[in-house]
């Protein structure tokens, strides 16, 4: 089966570094998606991946390891802003998303 | 308009009636999507389509249907809504399908059936 695991939930403060991690088993390997997704609001791009290494983009990286399944995303300089739920995507074999369960983040001052 | 809408925002729904939640999109995408969200479980695809003309099923089909007359509309219809139907709806698009497919997505419908 197509698998996607994200920790449920986390808590950083803010101004600090946070790193959510996202490991996956797919048929199938096209690429990894992050989005972000505020509280009842739609989900929006943050970041793909589709080789090995790290993509930097403002206080936003993400990194994939293919042969590891596995992949994550730092967040750095923490704003209250960053408060949502962060979600891992993978596009498998047949260019489909498989989407994981998202992780909540929550900031404090 | 820009990007995707959907209607309605939100709606309560008796138990065996007929619903269509609509979807529109004006950036001229050839791949539309829709998903359910429910509380603890990731993104679920419904139906999509690859093209006007196409659709095809995704993981969650059952007692949906789609259609896709042309590029901009992708309506969705529940026949005979059941409760277990009750979720966040997202529509969302895709310029094409294959490799590199970011996705945009509507603000979503909060649907209860009851």
């Amino acid at each position: 089966g197509q698998n996607i695991d994200q920790p449920t939930e986390m808590t950083a403060t803010e101004g600090a570094i946070v790193q959510i991690n996202c490991t996956y088993q797919t048929s199938g390997f096209n690429g990894l998606f992050w989005y972000q997704q505020h509280a009842g609001e739609a989900p929006t791009f943050l970041s793909y991946n589709v080789l090995d290494g790290l993509e930097e983009k403002g206080r936003f990286s993400s990194f994939l390891s293919r042969s590891k399944g596995y992949s994550y995303l730092l967040l750095k300089e923490l704003q209250m802003k960053d408060s949502a739920s962060y979600l891992c995507a993978v596009t498998d074999s047949n260019y489909q998303l498989i989407w994981g369960a998202g992780t909540k983040l929550i900031i404090k001052p | 308009i820009a990007g995707i809408t959907q209607a309605p925002t939100s709606q309560i729904l008796a138990a065996g009636r007929r619903m269509t939640l609509r979807c529109t999109q004006d950036m001229r995408h050839n791949a539309m999507y829709w998903y359910r969200q429910d509380l603890g479980l990731g993104l679920r695809l419904i139906h999509y389509s690859n093209t006007a003309g196409t659709t095809g099923k995704g993981e969650v089909p059952d007692g949906y249907s789609v259609s896709r007359a042309n590029t901009d509309d992708f309506p969705l219809t529940l026949a005979s809504a059941v409760p277990s139907q009750t979720s966040v709806y997202f529509c969302a698009s895709s310029a094409a399908s294959g490799y590199y497919n970011e996705q945009f997505f509507g603000p979503g419908t909060r649907l209860t059936v009851l």
